[in-house]
């Protein structure tokens, strides 16, 4: 059974840096062809893509959001760490952890999601 | 960037069937999945690959995808499918794209 779970503050003050950290179980991170991806949602707003990382250490970041983000992983403890810097109100949102597979498209497995607000 | 567009709503009575849209250059062309969103949840996939349902998914759930739009219909509407539905498809350069979301209310 894979889950994911995602843990960080729920508070940032602006232009501070959020570190997110997602730990999961029952997939491995050292197995071909998988990956975990960030993806957040602003309060009544759409989804938006954020950052991947694969198995391999191949990793893709959303090309708005680029000079803003870093992500990470530790196999050993079955972890993926997303940094984002600089953080704004606007940036104010759920964000989300999930699996991901190379060769699908989509996504089948999320985590709960946490709720980051900006402000001071 | 590739952009996905969606109806912002759709409204729907109990045992109708609920279109949704989801509008995007040539789409036709790409794999599209479907989520599923109730307030305070995370998304659930309720299609892939534009016409597949991951196991547990009721037979209500089809979509097509075709030219340049693709669609999610929910036959035979009740009160529960009442939430956000979201488009998507992988993008080369922006990995994944979601549309801006459709909410489907059972009147």
């Amino acid at each position: 059974q894979i889950t994911l779970k995602e843990s960080g503050p729920t508070l940032v003050k602006p232009r501070q840096t959020l570190t997110l950290t997602c730990t999961f179980s029952g997939f491995s991170l050292t197995t071909s062809g998988v990956g975990v991806g960030w993806i957040r949602q602003p309060p009544g707003k759409a989804l938006e893509w954020l950052a991947l990382i694969y198995w391999n250490e191949d990793k893709r970041y959303s090309p708005s959001l680029r000079s803003r983000l870093t992500i990470t992983k530790d196999t050993s403890k079955n972890q993926v760490v997303l940094t984002m810097t600089d953080m704004d109100p606007v940036d104010t949102a759920t964000y989300y952890c999930t699996h991901r597979l190379r060769l699908s498209g989509h996504i089948e497995f999320w985590g709960q999601g946490s709720l980051v607000t900006v402000s001071s | 960037s590739y952009v996905l567009a969606q109806p912002p709503s759709v409204s729907v009575a109990p045992g109708q069937a609920a279109i949704i849209t989801c509008g995007g250059s040539n789409i036709g062309g790409r794999s599209v999945h479907w989520y599923q969103q109730k307030p305070g949840q995370a998304p659930v996939l309720v299609v892939y690959n534009d016409h597949n349902r991951p196991s547990g998914i009721p037979e209500r759930f089809s979509a097509s995808n075709s030219g340049n739009t693709a669609t999610l219909t929910i036959i035979r509407v009740e009160a529960g499918d009442e939430a956000d539905y979201y488009c998507q498809v992988w993008d080369a350069d922006s990995d994944q794209v979601f549309g801006g979301g459709t909410k489907l209310t059972v009147l």
